[in-house]
């Protein structure tokens, strides 16, 4: 069984077009995230959801809307897509509380045109 | 500024021998760290993580060494196989959430 699982697993899109990615987590954490892995394999936080409720918003373009609808999803809306925006997007989850490993998924390749 | 950050991006090692990956990280206050493995084309995968009570720690074929002193985190990998090629992250937390070192590439050679 899947741990945890994002869709799609590729995205190839225009300049300006909305999409979004699904995240969803069958461990029973309580904390979800979502990543950014540049070209470098650079990874950097984007969100953290805790029971549905955002903890963390890093310096993210409010083009990007994280959504929440019960604790084992996690889903990133993003608006009026940029040639930066091209990387992968990890998800990730863990058992709440500080110190916790947290468990990725396979990650979504978004490529702008 | 504070960072985590690795010694060496790349390591190619022959299969059979034991690898070490570095990793330096700046801020004291740290308490857990984990080491993560990024196979192509999938997440990161953990491996092992360590709190800051202890200095080592051992799991199958992996050792965790941390040493607060000089603020270093190592990963040996026993008996290197080519399975084990990958990018290896060291993460710490600093309360939430994880931050990232770089990453190192292993190659093993057959």
């Amino acid at each position: 069984d899947t741990a945890v699982s994002q869709t799609p697993k590729y995205l190839v899109t225009q300049m300006g077009n909305d999409k979004s990615i699904k995240c969803e987590q069958n461990l029973g954490h309580d904390t979800m995230y979502w990543y950014k892995q540049d070209s470098k394999k650079f990874l950097k936080i984007m969100f953290s959801y805790n029971n549905k409720e955002l903890i963390i918003n890093e310096t993210v373009p409010n083009r990007f809307s994280p959504k929440s609808p019960d604790k084992a999803h996690l889903n990133l809306h993003i608006n009026s897509l940029e040639l930066g925006d091209s990387a992968v997007y990890f998800c990730a989850s863990s058992q709440g509380g500080r110190n916790q490993p947290q468990h990725f998924g396979d990650g979504t390749r978004l490529s702008i045109l | 500024g504070e960072s985590v950050g690795l010694h060496l991006p790349t390591l190619s090692v022959q299969e059979g021998d034991n690898s070490i990956i570095n990793c330096a990280y700046s801020n004291s206050a740290s308490d857990y760290f984990i080491w993560y493995k990024q196979e192509s084309g999938k997440g990161p995968q953990f491996i092992i993580d360590i709190r800051s009570n202890m200095d080592k720690r051992q799991g199958q074929r992996v050792t965790v060494l941390l040493n607060k002193t000089v603020k270093h985190l190592s990963l040996q990998i026993a008996a290197t196989q080519p399975g084990d090629s990958a990018v290896y992250f060291c993460a710490e937390n600093r309360d939430t959430p994880l931050v990232f070192g770089k990453g190192t590439r292993l190659s093993v050679i057959a």
